[in-house]
């Protein structure tokens, strides 16, 4: 079992529903993260949080809105998306600082369709 | 054998045989580099790292090479089970800094029994 877990494992919504996906970790992990990935293609980053707060945002679009309500949690808030946003969404921790030279360790996703 | 085209390469072996899987990384000041296995239905699983100042690391079945001169990964699986069947991405990182990976495309290894 991963010691990411996220939820839920398969979402089924509407364009213009508002739902959210959480992500937990207990390694006392401070760096954490969320990545989109679509069929047969590697992760793309979306966000990091580095001790809690938003360290990068790559150009994701405003309908999807990250929160870190503390160090073991992750959200990823969704609002309005669009088909093409039909994807797995991977939460991963890794242990900040350290000059970046520690792997992430990633949950199993959520499978999400937008109907 | 191995097979490159517009999407996911595949390499398919027979149980028992070694595998090799390949990686180009594109940043040569790149210093640290993961392999990550991931199944079906999985998130990618942490297999094994390597970092600049070395040219090979073992782990149990799997060794990881590194040539920094042509800026080229490899995994070699001993003895491959059919339990290995997964999509295998390399990452490379640049430290000094945040932990921001930039993952390879991926090769899908099928085992036959």
């Amino acid at each position: 079992d991963t010691e990411v877990t996220q939820t839920p494992k398969h979402l089924v919504m509407g364009m213009t529903n508002k739902k959210s996906l959480k992500c937990e970790q207990h390694m006392g992990h401070r760096a954490m993260y969320w990545y989109k990935q679509k069929a047969k293609k590697p992760p793309e980053l979306m966000f990091v949080y580095s001790y809690e707060k938003l360290s990068i945002n790559e150009s994701v679009p405003s309908r999807f809105s990250p929160e870190c309500p503390n160090s073991s949690l992750l959200n990823l808030h969704l609002h309005a998306l669009q088909p093409e946003d039909s994807a797995l969404y991977l939460c991963a921790s890794s242990q900040a600082g350290g000059g970046g030279n520690q792997p992430q360790h990633f949950g199993d996703g959520t499978r999400l369709s937008i109907l | 054998g191995e097979s490159v085209g517009l999407h996911l390469p595949t390499l398919s072996v027979q149980e028992g045989d070694n595998s090799i899987i390949n990686c180009a990384y594109s940043n040569s000041a790149s210093d640290y580099f993961i392999w990550y296995k991931q199944e079906s239905g999985k998130g990618p699983q942490f297999i094994i790292d390597i970092r600049s100042n070395m040219d090979k690391r073992q782990g149990q079945r799997v060794t990881v090479l590194l040539n920094k001169t042509v800026k080229h990964l490899s995994l070699q699986i001993a003895a491959t089970q059919p339990g290995d069947s997964a999509v295998y991405f390399c990452a490379e990182n640049l430290s000094g800094g945040s932990y921001i990976p930039t993952f390879g495309r991926g090769t899908s290894l099928i085992v036959h029994p």
